[in-house]
């Protein structure tokens, strides 16, 4: 699996966008881009993943680099609940590793009001 | 639908004991996957099972084992608890990929917190 580069921490301002960037600059054409969210030592949670094109689910939306090479997860505005670690992940998806991710030590958003 | 759940919830051992953790998947989820979570750390990947086998190990001592029984549940066995095995342990669960959905997310259990003194 594909390594990812985030940054270790970011402040947002509640309500404004919070844009949470990855770099994936190894990635290769069968790998998918997940995030997911981790609160306060509860279990991580799935946010939202793509292939190729941007997509958008009522948590977030993903924007992917037509290169794939790097990644922007937008939360549109962003609630003081929202504060947490995200996850980027980069995975090749098969039966063999249906559940292996490979976490790195993602990006602890603040929120504040 | 419940989620995947995980038990016991916290638990403290002291070293050279062993300890087992327990996972239930979301029904109708096949595979089970179990990462540590250190203080700190994003969580590292230990096992996954998939169809009762084990598919995935990561770079974890023997002393960590794993099954998963017919109904897909789990177990994370421990032998001879060190220290450093202290951390939230989390269960994951997610579906096969393959077909028409060639993706899969993960679902988390809440994790079971392991202190060893």
């Amino acid at each position: 699996d594909a390594k990812t580069t985030q940054p270790p921490s970011m402040d947002c301002a509640e309500g404004r966008a919070a844009n949470l960037p990855c770099n994936h600059s190894t990635i290769s054409g069968n790998e998918y881009v997940y995030w997911y969210r981790q609160i306060h030592s509860q279990g991580p949670q799935y946010i939202i993943h793509g292939l190729k094109n941007n997509e958008t689910n009522e948590m977030a939306s993903l924007i992917i680099t037509e290169d794939r090479k790097s990644s922007t997860l937008i939360l549109p505005h962003a609630t003081l609940r929202d504060t947490a670690v995200y996850y980027c992940i980069v995975r090749v998806v098969s039966p063999a590793n249906a559940g292996k991710s490979t976490f790195g030590d993602g990006t602890t958003l603040t929120v504040k009001p | 639908d419940a989620g995947v759940t995980q038990s016991p919830t916290h638990l403290i051992k002291t070293r050279g004991q062993h300890v087992t953790l327990r996972c239930s998947p979301i029904s109708g989820h096949k595979s089970v996957s179990w990462y540590q979570q250190v203080l700190g750390q994003g969580p590292q990947f230990i096992f996954q099972y998939y169809e009762k086998e084990e598919r995935g190990r990561g770079n974890f001592p023997d002393r960590f084992s794993a099954r998963q029984f017919p109904n897909y549940s789990s177990e994370l066995n421990v032998n001879a608890l060190l220290l450093g095995d202290s951390a939230l342990y989390l269960c994951a669960s997610s579906w096969a990929s393959g077909g028409t959905r060639p993706y899969n997310e993960q679902f988390f259990g809440p994790g079971t917190r392991l202190t060893v003194l």
